[in-house]
């Protein structure tokens, strides 16, 4: 079946610590896996996607299809970099995106 | 750029009471989605349309129905609100429904059910 799974609810980091959002998917087609990130009051937003291979904000995600995970890092936390994230797995034909469960992060000054 | 705008924002519904949620895009996409965000739960698939005048079930559609009569509307109905429904719904568009797509959200519609 698939699922994406993001093992922390909650991740609190200094300001200018590495973070990394773990996400771990199971499909057994041809994934394609996004990073969508909620700020404050704001809207559910795409952050990035694997295939485009960006770096947006500083963060970067890489596809491991051999253990499966998609883990989204950034060498250096900022505190707007505060929001709820949510990493979704996607595919071909009539497959719809499912997303995890969400992780929160809180960067402390 | 309005995007996909929901209507309302917040609501307060007592038990039993039936209300519609109203949603519209305006970047002609085909496929439409209603979520709803619980805490720990993430986003999970209400019911979603594959173009204008279908509808189709998601991961959680019982206690609601949708209509798309108008490719940029899609309607999410409550018949009978239960407390089990206080939640944040999320009105979504995409381009198509491959899973390949980005998906475009609304602001959130806030409906607690006493």
């Amino acid at each position: 079946a698939q699922r994406v799974t993001q093992p922390e609810k909650l991740l609190s980091v200094f300001k200018g610590a590495p973070v990394e959002l773990k996400c771990n998917y199971s499909y057994s087609g041809s994934p394609e896996l996004f990073w969508y990130v909620q700020y404050s009051r704001q809207r559910l937003q795409l952050l990035l996607r694997h295939i485009s291979r960006e770096s947006i904000k500083g963060f970067t995600a890489d596809l491991n299809k051999g253990e499966t995970s998609f883990h989204l890092k950034k060498p250096f936390a900022q505190e707007e970099d505060s929001a709820m994230y949510y990493c979704a797995l996607g595919g071909g034909g009539g497959f719809k995106t499912i997303f995890g469960a969400g992780t929160r992060l809180f960067v402390k000054a | 750029n309005a995007g996909v705008t929901q209507t309302p924002k917040f609501r307060v519904l007592k038990t039993g009471q039936s209300m519609t949620l109203l949603c519209a895009q305006d970047m002609n996409h085909e496929y439409m989605y209603w979520y709803r965000q619980d805490p720990g739960m993430g986003l999970r698939l209400i019911h979603y349309s594959v173009g204008e005048g279908t509808t189709a079930k998601g991961e959680v559609p019982d206690g609601y129905n949708v209509s798309r009569l108008k490719k940029q509307n899609f309607l999410l109905g409550l018949e009978s609100a239960a407390p089990s429904q206080t939640s944040v719904y999320f009105c979504a568009s995409s381009y198509s429904g491959t899973g390949r797509n980005t998906i475009y959200f609304g602001e959130g519609s806030w409906l607690t059910v006493v």
